[in-house]
């Protein structure tokens, strides 16, 4: 099991370039989230998943777009990339099963937007 | 507005130090309590707490809750050098919602 794999590992944008950051899990999760952690202000939801074919926003969306279009990965998109999205990007899985409410991490993807 | 305070903001010890890592919180729908610990890369899991009173433990660290007073402490006893790391409590408030604590950065110096 790999786990929770993210691509790429770290990325340098110019304002207004646009990227795809690309998640996928093993572990045939059916809830997958995206984060971002900025300094002093702990993970932020950005959107999540909880199927196949189904997405919603989480705390901080705008400025991102997702997609699950198969089970195993979760794709989150910067159409138009800021300064302000300067972050380290966290993809996270879980299984249905509501008792089980932890999540598992990837590694992260490190983004800086100059 | 459903929030998680940690304390202190980071920590200084030496090796065989014992810890104690707080965590309050504020929660309108509370499901679950997480401790994970962040060093340089993704957060790992370390414990899950639903009841109070209930201390859960592995190895070295143990963690306990306490939802009347709506805190709950991590405890690290005989601290080693590869517990540097930051550790995050986290609030299961809600349907997929996840509070993330700031986390307490943690330094055991040898």
């Amino acid at each position: 099991n790999a786990g929770v794999t993210q691509t790429p590992k770290f990325r340098v944008l110019k304002t207004g370039q646009s990227m795809t950051l690309l998640c996928a899990q093993d572990m045939n999760h059916e809830y997958m989230y995206w984060y971002r952690q900025d300094p002093g202000m702990g993970l932020r939801l950005i959107h999540y998943s909880v199927g196949e074919g189904t997405t919603a926003k989480g705390e901080v969306p705008d400025g991102y777009n997702v997609s699950r279009l198969k089970k195993q990965n979760f794709l989150l998109g910067l159409e138009s990339a800021a300064p302000s999205q300067t972050s380290v990007y966290f993809c996270a899985s879980r299984p249905m099963d509501r008792g089980r409410e932890t999540q598992y991490f990837g590694p992260g993807t490190r983004l800086l937007v100059l | 507005e459903d929030k998680v305070v940690q304390s202190p903001l980071s920590l200084v010890v030496h090796e065989g130090d014992t810890v104690t890592l707080n965590c309050s919180y504020e929660v309108t729908n509370f499901r679950s309590l997480l401790w994970y610990k962040q060093e340089k890369k993704a957060p790992t899991f370390l414990f899950m707490l639903t009841s109070s009173g209930i201390e859960k433990k592995s190895g070295r660290l143990s963690s306990i809750l306490d939802k009347k007073e709506l805190f709950s402490i991590l405890n690290i006893t005989a601290t080693q050098t590869g517990d540097s790391a930051v550790y995050l409590c986290v609030l299961g408030a809600g349907f997929q919602k996840l509070v993330f604590g700031t986390g307490t950065r943690l330094l055991v110096s040898p």
